[in-house]
């Protein structure tokens, strides 16, 4: 089975700062890699997602993801954060094949000004 | 907006009582996907419907049971309530869904938040 393990709970950080929110996963075939964002009192979207090719991901927002097979992590990255980031941000994995998300338990980034 | 319609928006309950929640996917999906979001379990998969037949199963308990219907909109039902089953639950939709080798995004809805007194 697979499973997702997001390493903080909440992260605050300052406005202008850079952030790194951590994601680690299980599985033991091939998998897809999402992160999405949940503002408050909304509905998910997605932020970006890795399926194959360059190990690097760019998404919507700034934000970017590394996949590193070898740690089996899928880190999600911005290089400068802004007050409307606030939000809580969940990584995901789909097995190849199957269509379900399994998601870790969510980061809540918190930006101070 | 991602296409994707939940009704209703909020719903209070007392224990015992059921609930229908409602989906509407984009238009042109055929996969719908159930999921709860609660402070004790997180995000969870419950259950896939692709094209009015069940696809995948996840952590759904036997007193929920979903459907799809012909014109592909989702109920979720949700009987002999707990206070444990207080959540948000949404609703996800794709444009396939079966054993597929590939990739098909699931767009969320905005969720129907359950409280259960």
């Amino acid at each position: 089975a697979q499973s997702v393990t997001q390493l903080d709970s909440q992260v605050p950080v300052f406005e202008e700062a850079p952030v790194e929110l951590r994601c680690n996963y299980s599985s033991s075939v091939s998998v897809y890699l999402f992160w999405y964002v949940q503002y408050p009192n909304q509905g998910l979207q997605l932020l970006l997602k890795y399926l194959s090719g360059s190990t690097l991901v760019k998404g919507i927002n700034g934000f970017e993801a590394e996949f590193n097979k070898s740690q089996t992590s899928f880190h999600l990255r911005k290089p400068s954060v802004h007050i409307s980031d606030t939000a809580e941000y969940f990584c995901a994995v789909s097995v190849q094949g199957a269509q379900k998300l399994v998601f870790g338990q969510g980061t809540r980034l918190t930006i101070n000004p | 907006d991602s296409g994707v319609t939940q009704t209703p928006k909020h719903l209070i309950t007392a224990t015992g009582q059921r609930v229908t929640l409602r989906c509407s996917p984009r238009s042109g999906d055929l996969s719908v996907y159930w999921y709860q979001q609660s402070l004790d379990q997180g995000l969870q998969f419950l259950i896939q419907y692709y094209n009015g037949e069940e696809r995948a199963k996840g952590n759904i308990l036997e007193r929920f049971s979903a459907q799809q219907f012909p014109d592909l909109h989702s109920e979720l039902n949700l009987s002999s309530l707990e206070l444990g089953d207080s959540a948000l639950y949404f609703c996800a939709s794709s444009v396939e869904g079966g054993w597929y080798v590939g990739y098909n995004e699931q767009f969320f809805g905005p969720g129907t938040r359950l409280t259960v007194l």
